[in-house]
């Protein structure tokens, strides 16, 4: 069965560079989440969308943006990178977001350096 | 606002012991969703168990049981005769489904780091 892909998988960046993450859900999912996890913490909620309009915003940093296309793919746009956001991005999706069923992707490792 | 403890942060066990990880939660809905994920080491998020606030009846996959009791806000994850491969991150996780306040992203505890000692 067709799961979350999430891509790059492994992605190197300078600070002060932009770095983009791709998100495709589950075929027919319409809701996708994006979680940071850093290391030695649990994942953190950054934003959500429920077809293609954001449905809920966490802790995510001014300098992200994020977007859910028509095809139901999201992308996490980071700039202005620092050390900090070194971490592990998760992308989950779902079928509505009143579900208990939502499926992780394996992650986008990012290292800023 | 939705809240998840997990009061050990990490673990040590001996091969084929048992361990139970807690998981404490608070919310203030009454329809919402707890689950298990394990974090090995390469970092994927393997989903082990999702529950409704409406089952509380309790759950044995394999080596695995879950004890889920609304009175006390807890699902505990049981582990019988752990074994190496079972070293990992464990998460307790809780989404409410019904808040009203447009919120429902998944909320994780802290995590509990378990070693199987061979």
């Amino acid at each position: 069965a067709a799961g979350v892909i999430q891509s790059p998988r492994h992605l190197i960046k300078e600070k002060r560079e932009t770095a983009t993450l791709k998100c495709y859900p589950i075929p027919r999912h319409d809701t996708v989440y994006w979680y940071q996890q850093g290391p030695g913490q649990d994942p953190q909620f950054l934003i959500s969308f429920y077809e293609k309009m954001q449905s809920d915003k966490g802790s995510i940093p001014d300098r992200f943006s994020a977007q859910q296309f028509s095809d139901y793919h999201s992308e996490l746009n980071m700039s202005s990178l620092e050390l900090g956001d070194s971490a592990l991005y998760f992308c989950a999706s779902s079928l509505g977001y009143y579900t208990g069923e939502l499926f992780f992707g394996e992650g986008s490792r990012l290292t800023v350096l | 606002a939705q809240k998840v403890t997990q009061a050990q942060t990490e673990i040590s066990v001996v091969e084929k012991e048992d361990v139970t990880l807690d998981c404490v939660y608070e919310t203030r809905d009454t329809t919402y969703y707890l689950f298990w994920y394990k974090q090995p080491p390469s970092g994927e998020l393997v989903f082990l168990i999702r529950r409704n606030s409406f089952d509380e009846q309790n759950e044995i996959s394999g080596r695995y049981s879950w004890n889920f009791q609304k009175s006390t806000s807890s699902f505990n994850f049981t582990i019988t005769a752990s074994q190496v491969v079972d070293s990992a991150v464990y998460f307790c996780a809780l989404k409410e489904v019904d808040s009203g306040a447009g919120s429902y992203q998944l909320t994780f505890g802290k995590g509990t780091k378990l070693s199987v000692i061979p």
